[in-house]
């Protein structure tokens, strides 16, 4: 299957700063890029869309200032999450969709933020 | 109304048995595709497979089967031969909308099951 990598796993960040979260398609170009949050023994949480040359598209109820999103290239998607606080703190996953007959959805290891 | 329920928050199996785990899905849009994927206590998200609307053949890939009932809108996942490496969470996932389409992929996620694998 396709390999999507994610950094960095763990981050621990003070209140107040802002943290970058990378999310790469290794070995397949990627124009479409997703970004879920999960929260412990939840289902995930779709926050944005990620098309590379374009802006994300946002779900309902996410803050698109809070969560910068970037898909600059075919293989490379960030999110900054800016001026974090504690109820920010959760498990960040991307995916990369592959195009295909499918579109199947791979995803990175996930990053655990930790705002203190 | 959920478009993804899986029904059972935590299965247990013995080793070396099958274990069904359940899902059912709710659209109107004749075009979809459904996928099934595996969380360890790592984290991760692994693909295990897809059935896409118009497949005429349940999907198979290894010891994992999707029992694919279209009038029932339901999409189970069979795992075969249970082994204790498949203890994780198992969610269920639908992508409305043909591939390529205009959904962009998004994908609507069950609420997941726990599988515990006992020796």
């Amino acid at each position: 299957g396709a390999v999507v990598s994610q950094h960095p796993s763990r981050v621990i960040c003070k209140s107040g700063t802002s943290v970058k979260i990378e999310c790469r398609s290794l070995d397949f170009q990627a124009t479409t890029m997703f970004w879920y949050r999960q929260f412990p023994k939840q289902s995930l949480m779709l926050m944005a869309t990620s098309n590379e040359g374009s802006k994300a598209t946002y779900e309902q109820g996410v803050e698109k200032d809070k969560f910068l999103i970037n898909h600059a290239s075919l293989t490379l998607s960030t999110l900054t999450v800016t001026s974090a606080h504690p109820e920010d703190s959760s498990f960040y996953i991307c995916s990369a969709e592959v195009p295909s007959k499918t579109d199947t959805q791979y995803f990175g290891p996930g990053t655990r933020l930790t705002v203190l | 109304a959920q478009k993804i329920t899986q029904t059972q928050p935590g299965m247990f199996v013995q080793e070396k048995e099958a274990v069904t785990l359940d899902c059912t899905y709710d659209t109107s849009d004749p075009s979809y595709g459904l996928f099934w994927y595996k969380q360890p206590s790592s984290g991760e998200m692994i693909f295990l497979i897809y059935q896409g609307s118009y497949d005429q053949q349940n999907a198979t890939e290894g010891r994992y089967s999707l029992n694919f009932q279209k009038a029932r809108k339901s999409a189970n996942l069979v795992i075969s031969a249970s082994q204790l490496g498949d203890s994780a969470m198992y969610f269920c996932a639908m992508r409305e909308g043909p591939a390529g389409g205009t959904s962009y992929g998004k994908l609507t996620f069950g609420q997941g099951t726990i599988l515990t694998v006992h020796p």
